[in-house]
């Protein structure tokens, strides 16, 4: 069964940093795309941005709102998914989903706030 | 970037009531469309991909059409458990945009 688990939120201040984790079961990570879709409270989705599959050279893609603050990796042997948060503000507050557009964890919360 | 619209951005019809919304691309993107659906409290499920192919397991009743830059989602009858948003989101290139959503409850 696949299964994608993420990790990681909590409460933040502005300016910090935050990694959350996507642990997949059920598939094999390295063979697909993953990507990191956000929810602010009452809004809809945002696209943040993926990692590429192995076979598509695993490289990442990023919205313009979080390019050069958030770097998506993977560690495959560990069968997580990382989406690492710098310089955080309040308008990144929201559910944080990690999704294989197929199949999505039940999402993380992060609020940014001091 | 390419801009995805939707309408209506809500409605409400009657249990058995034909329905449609629309997704709009600013820019052509092929067939390359998906439909979400989330309920509330739940993250989205995906309904559609290539703006016509149902995903498996999703009732027959909903359905997709279009390409380029104009799409439909369509439920033939409504049923009390379709009660939730529905988004689009264009995957040809990136950014992978979603629309604004559309907010369908039962009158």
């Amino acid at each position: 069964e696949v299964q994608l688990v993420e990790s990681g939120g909590g409460l933040v201040q502005p300016g910090r940093s935050l990694r959350l984790s996507c642990t997949v079961s059920g598939f094999t990570l390295s063979d697909y795309t993953l990507s990191w879709v956000r929810q602010a409270p009452g809004k809809g989705l945002e696209w943040v941005g993926f990692i590429r599959s192995k076979a598509n050279g695993g490289t990442t893609d990023y919205a313009a709102s979080v390019k050069g603050r958030f770097t998506i990796s993977r560690d495959d042997s560990k069968r997580i998914a990382y989406l690492q948060m710098t310089s955080l503000r309040a308008e990144d507050t929201a559910v944080y989903y990690c999704t294989r557009m197929t199949f999505w964890g039940h999402g993380t919360l992060v609020t940014v706030s001091s | 970037d390419i801009q995805m619209t939707q309408s209506p951005s809500s409605l409400s019809a009657s249990v058995g009531d034909r329905v449609t919304i629309t997704c709009r691309a600013s820019q052509g993107i092929y067939n390359y469309l998906a439909w979400y659906q989330q309920k509330s409290g739940k993250p989205p499920k995906l309904l559609i991909f290539g703006a016509s192919t149902l995903q498996s397991g999703v009732p027959s009743r909903f359905s997709g059409s279009g390409s380029g830059t104009d799409f439909t989602l369509t439920i033939t009858s409504l049923q009390p458990e379709d009660v939730a948003t529905y988004y689009c989101q264009k995957y040809n290139s990136v950014p992978f945009t979603f629309g604004p959503g559309t907010k369908m409850d039962i009158k």
